[in-house]
């Protein structure tokens, strides 16, 4: 199984709603990153974490919460967005967190914040 | 911090035909990875290739080779008898310390 899997690949939401990204892997990876994608641009990290520890954060705002539960599961909690928020969220994982390792990345969740 | 520089944002190439794409980077790191990932039009991003900085020789993959310069840190893919299906959006990156810079992107057309 080489697959990084992302649920919902659609969501829409306003702005005081409250929703989930939800990514899932079982190559026993244990790097797990968010990244955030515009239309025609490069991916944009938010947030590592390795070995379930949040090991970056990229000055994200608070509005978007990250939480890995296990090492094959990977959450991003999302309150209050703005419409500027609305993008491609790409989650990817890599065998560690270390230099070597390629990204293996999911189809992406698309979010549109009304 | 590092730069990844992609200095062609489009191209095309003739079905069959050789194109090579450029990528320059910028670090004062000496041990970190280089990445070539390709992204199909509503597709998920794929890795085409990988070069580790601490290898002289060129990483090759089927018809997607690099031109990897270290001391001019240049970094080029060439992809030969190009096909259909490398239709792409294709991004260059740099990983080092466990976080992935990414160049702008380089948009292939291949044209039948």
């Amino acid at each position: 199984d080489t697959e990084v899997t992302q649920t919902p690949k659609h969501l829409v939401m306003g702005m005081t709603n409250k929703k989930s990204l939800k990514c899932e892997q079982h190559m026993g990876h244990r790097a797990m990153y968010w990244y955030k994608q515009k239309a025609k641009k490069p991916p944009e990290l938010m947030f590592v974490y390795s070995y379930e520890k949040l090991s970056i954060n990229e000055s994200v705002p608070s509005r978007f919460s990250p939480e890995c539960p296990n090492s094959s599961l990977l959450n991003l909690h999302l309150h209050a967005l703005q419409p500027e928020d609305s993008a491609l969220y790409l989650c990817a994982s890599s065998l560690t967190g270390q230099n070597r390792g390629e990204l293996f990345f999911g189809e992406g969740s698309r979010l549109t914040v009304l | 911090a590092q730069t990844v520089t992609q200095s062609q944002p489009e191209m095309s190439v003739q079905e069959a035909e050789t194109v090579t794409l450029s990528c320059t980077y910028d670090t004062s790191e000496n041990n970190y990875y280089l990445f070539w990932y390709k992204q199909p039009p509503s597709r998920q991003m794929i890795l085409v290739i990988r070069q580790e900085a601490y290898k002289q020789q060129n990483a090759t993959e089927n018809r997607f080779s690099v031109n990897f310069q270290k001391a001019a840190k240049s970094f080029s893919l060439k992809i030969s008898d190009s096909q259909l299906g490398d239709t792409a959006m294709y991004f260059c990156a740099f990983m080092n310390a466990g976080k992935s810079t990414f160049g702008d992107g380089t948009t292939l057309t291949v044209k039948p």
